[in-house]
């Protein structure tokens, strides 16, 4: 079965520091994986999609690592801001159907405080 | 930010009416799909659309119906509301079918069905 799992469930950091969300999944055959941001009240909006032949992709100051080995995935915040709360969405896509079906993990919501 | 709007953003409504969630999209683009997700839950598919003229059921079962016929509008119907509809409502669209297209989500619309 296609799962993806997010840990932790939630997470607050004080502004200013570093934090680091996961993902494990079991989709296959892996295509690619992303990380989503959603703003409470508001649709997701993509961070990184990274393919099976990459580990590392950055934006700004969030980056986001994968191991394909062993179906892992993290995306580390650095020097956080307020504007950061809101829940991180890892999100996997099969390459067994031309939809380009997305597996969606339940997110970790994370709060920063001042 | 994308082009893809959804109306209206919050709607209760009391059992048993008709409801229309429309969704439009400026970008063109071919594919359209429509999303359920309860708090703290993962997205779950539940309509496609390959074009116009084209509609497909996503992996969640759901009372509801949707119609593709302009590129740029999907609008998503409930015929009969219950309670048990209550949920946020998520639009998206990306500009082809596969894995590798980026979905863009509009900001979503939260049903109340009392």
């Amino acid at each position: 079965k296609n799962q993806v799992e997010q840990s932790p469930q939630s997470l607050i950091i004080l502004e200013g520091k570093n934090c680091t969300l996961q993902c494990n999944y079991t989709v296959s055959p892996f295509s690619n994986l992303r990380w989503y941001k959603q703003d409470t009240g508001r649709g997701p909006v993509s961070l990184t999609i990274m393919t099976f032949s990459e580990n590392t992709k950055s934006n700004g100051r969030y980056t986001a690592t994968l191991d394909a080995d062993t179906k892992q995935s993290s995306l580390h915040i650095t020097a956080s801001q307020l504007s950061d709360s809101a829940s991180y969405i890892c999100v996997v896509s099969d390459r067994g159907s031309t939809l380009g079906r997305l597996y969606f993990g339940r997110g970790t919501q994370l709060t920063v405080w001042p | 930010e994308a082009d893809i709007y959804q109306t209206p953003r919050y709607l209760v409504i009391g059992t048993g009416k008709k409801i229309t969630l429309e969704c439009s999209q400026t970008m063109g683009h071919d594919k359209m799909y429509w999303y359920q997700q309860d708090p703290g839950m993962e997205l779950h598919l539940i309509h496609y659309s390959y074009g116009v003229n084209s509609t497909e059921k996503g992996d969640l079962s759901s009372e509801s119906t949707v119609s593709r016929i302009r590129t740029e509008h999907f609008p998503l119907t409930l015929e009969s509301a219950r309670p048990s509809h209550t949920s946020q409502y998520l639009c998206a669209s990306s500009e082809k079918a596969g894995q590798s297209y980026e979905q863009y989500f509009g900001p979503g619309t939260r049903l109340t069905v009392t």
